[in-house]
């Protein structure tokens, strides 16, 4: 595709329930990033993927949220019984080699929990 | 916890005016790059210096990076309306995943 892209663009679910936010990274990128932004703030790390390395989810806030990257593409952010304070942006993003290069975005996928 | 931080957290400007706004850091880095972000989705990158790199130009954008006082400047000369967004600076290190600031908010009065 020509560029990352997430789904679903927004969510709204109930707290207690579990969702899955997905991401298809720009083909060929190694590399793949979980951030989650909220309202007026600054980009949070969730987790970090790169090639057939051990993924990096220093990031992760509780043991209810988890990440796969299947095949070295397509990644799925699951989050079980969903809090208000997981309402935020989630952001994905892509970049072609190792590390630290130049990240390609995806629109982001607006979760609210009510 | 966030590597880097920005400085002002917002700034408002006229248009034609220059806007600038600083980066801080605390580890080490091999590199340094600043974002915006509109209405509040995905970011996109306008540039990236090196740690071995001083200063870096980009059409009306000039970044410096004194890895000495571990900080970086972003410089949009001759604002425009359509520069009002968010900036972000993220910085890598060896190995190691890219971690943002807080953001600085840029608003571009006509």
């Amino acid at each position: 595709g020509a560029g990352v892209s997430q789904s679903p663009s927004n969510k709204v679910t109930e707290k207690g329930k579990d969702v899955e936010l997905r991401c298809d990274p720009i083909s060929g990128h190694t590399a793949l990033y979980w951030y989650r932004q909220s309202l007026g703030q600054g980009l949070e790390f969730l987790i970090y993927f790169q090639g057939n390395s051990a993924p990096d989810k220093s990031g992760l806030p509780s043991d209810r949220f988890s990440a796969e990257r299947t095949g070295g593409s397509v990644s799925t952010l699951t989050i079980q019984r969903t809090q208000q304070e997981d309402s935020a942006v989630y952001l994905c993003a892509s970049s072609l080699r190792v590390t630290n290069e130049k990240l390609f975005f995806g629109s982001g996928t607006q979760l609210s929990v009510l | 916890s966030q590597q880097g931080e920005e400085d002002p957290q917002a700034l408002s400007i006229q248009e034609g005016e220059n806007a600038t706004m600083n980066c801080s850091y605390k580890t080490s880095i091999n590199n340094l790059q600043w974002y915006r972000q509109n209405s509040g989705r995905g970011l996109v990158h306008l540039i990236l210096i090196r740690s071995n790199e001083r200063e870096k130009h980009s059409g009306r954008l000039r970044v410096t990076l004194d890895t000495s006082k571990k900080s970086s400047s972003l410089l949009i000369t001759a604002s425009r309306a359509a520069d009002t967004a968010s900036y972000f600076c993220a910085t890598g290190a060896a190995g190691n995943k890219l971690t943002f600031g807080g953001g600085t908010r840029v608003l571009v009065k006509p």
